[in-house]
């Protein structure tokens, strides 16, 4: 089956510096790419995906970039708030299953 | 839109009790749901799919006789911890995939946090 693997696994940032967070993914027939934030207490949150006939897809601050030959893609997130602590999840499938998870980034934004 | 409600947010039982949890897609038809477990500081970890009108399919090592798993419309799951214990103290978190699409994207609930006493 699919395996996910998320690094790093904490990231402690200065408010307006960038955050990057890669993962890993084991099966070539994934084809959709999520990223997701959780705060405490809270489901996750989706923020930002890519499809596999994508390269890089970008939101403003944030961006994904995909390289499927490699099976890895990246959250890249640019001009960091405090707000942006949370703890961040990249998930992967392919159509009629279920998102197979990373087991997450806990990033610390200080001010 | 695409807006999924989970019910209770929180509940506290006695251990040997059984809790059910709905998970309902409010805006839309969801041909599959599926429900995770998320342990503190953990990731989520799938138990099971379930399809609307047939049995769950729970994943390996998750009981199908504790965990019972009910999808009766297009628009409700629930799953029942029966017999529940401490260590099934939990957050569990349901999510839909849209029918009628290739149901990569799923959305999320808001999770229902399980304390057994």
């Amino acid at each position: 089956g699919e395996n996910v693997e998320q690094h790093p696994s904490t990231l402690s940032v200065q408010e307006g510096d960038s955050a990057v967070i890669k993962c890993t993914y084991s099966d070539s027939a994934s084809n959709y790419f999520p990223w997701y934030k959780q705060e405490l207490g809270k489901g996750p949150q989706l923020i930002i995906d890519i499809r596999s006939n994508v390269g890089e897809k970008k939101d403003q601050r944030i961006a994904v970039t995909l390289n499927k030959t490699a099976k890895h893609f990246s959250l890249h997130i640019t001009e960091t708030q405090p707000e942006d602590s949370a703890v961040y999840f990249c998930a992967t499938n392919q159509a009629g299953t279920a998102l197979i998870f990373g087991k997450g980034t806990t990033l610390s934004v200080s001010s | 839109g695409a807006v999924v409600s989970q019910h209770p947010s929180w509940v506290i039982c006695k251990s040997g009790t059984s809790v059910k949890i709905e998970c309902r897609s409010l805006d839309f038809q969801a041909t599959t749901m599926f429900w995770y477990r998320q342990f503190p500081k953990q990731s989520l970890m799938l138990m099971a799919t379930s399809n609307e009108g047939s049995k769950a399919t729970y994943e390996q090592g998750v009981e199908k006789d504790k965990f019972l798993i009910n999808h009766a419309s297009l628009t409700l799951s629930t799953l029942t911890v029966t017999s529940a214990h401490p260590e099934d103290s939990s957050f569990y978190i349901c999510s839909a995939g849209r029918q009628g699409s290739s149901y990569n994207e799923q959305f999320f609930g808001p999770g229902t946090r399980l304390t057994v006493l």
